[in-house]
């Protein structure tokens, strides 16, 4: 079985500031993981993905991600934050191996960004 | 290049009655996915369709049910509505294992409220 742990349900930072979105995985067997942005009354986006290639993800919108094995992690950062970042962010995990395997999302991260 | 495209946006239901739900997938994409995301939960799961049939479920009644059409097109239906059915019901298509995108794509979703 696989779950996503986001810590934190609510983060707030200052325009300009690091944003720091953290999830830890648990899987056995190898995992994909992806982090999904949504703003309010839309679907998710795809900032990112791990895909056992490179540890260290970028993605859209100045986003990255480093896949950390050793700490089950999957931390997302952005160095400085605008204030369009402002949305919720959910971390998800599936089994390797293609895109059939469903996705197993965590309850989310609300990013606030204040001016 | 249409993205995945889902009908109706919203939709009002009284507990009993069932609601069919639409999906299209992204073009050049055969694998349609259900999730439904309850308010303030990351989504959830409810199964995939691929060649017009059920590949993989997750944990949900068979008051839950599917469809896939030969033009990889989706439905949704849901029997026997409970309040605890409201929810974003988002559709998210892919490729099949042969693929090379390791990404499920989302539409925007369909805003189901029971009554």
């Amino acid at each position: 079985a696989q779950s996503v742990t986001q810590l934190g349900s609510h983060v707030s930072v200052s325009e300009g500031a690091l944003v720091l979105l953290r999830c830890n995985y648990s899987s056995s067997v190898p995992p994909y993981l992806f982090w999904y942005v949504q703003y309010p009354n839309q679907g998710l986006q795809l900032l990112l993905k791990y895909t056992s290639a490179a540890t260290l993800v970028k993605g859209i919108n100045g986003f990255e991600a480093e896949f950390k094995k050793s700490e089950t992690s999957f931390h997302l950062t952005k160095p400085s934050a605008h204030m369009s970042d402002a949305a919720e962010y959910f971390c998800a995990v599936s089994k390797s191996g293609g895109s059939n395997y469903k996705l197993t999302f965590g309850k989310g991260t609300l990013l606030t960004v204040n001016p | 290049d249409a993205g995945v495209t889902q009908s109706p946006t919203h939709l009002i239901k009284t507990r009993g009655q069932q609601v069919t739900l639409r999906c299209s997938p992204k073009s050049g994409h055969d694998t349609v996915s259900w999730y439904q995301q309850a308010l303030g939960q990351g989504p959830q799961f409810i199964f995939q369709y691929y060649e017009e049939e059920e590949r993989q479920r997750g944990n949900f009644p068979d008051r839950f049910s599917g469809h896939q059409f030969p033009n990889y097109s989706s439905e949704l239906n849901v029997n026997a509505l409970l309040l605890g059915d409201s929810a974003l019901y988002l559709c998210a298509s892919s490729l099949a294992p042969t693929g090379s995108s390791y990404e499920q794509y989302f539409g925007p979703g369909t805003r189901l409220t029971v009554t």
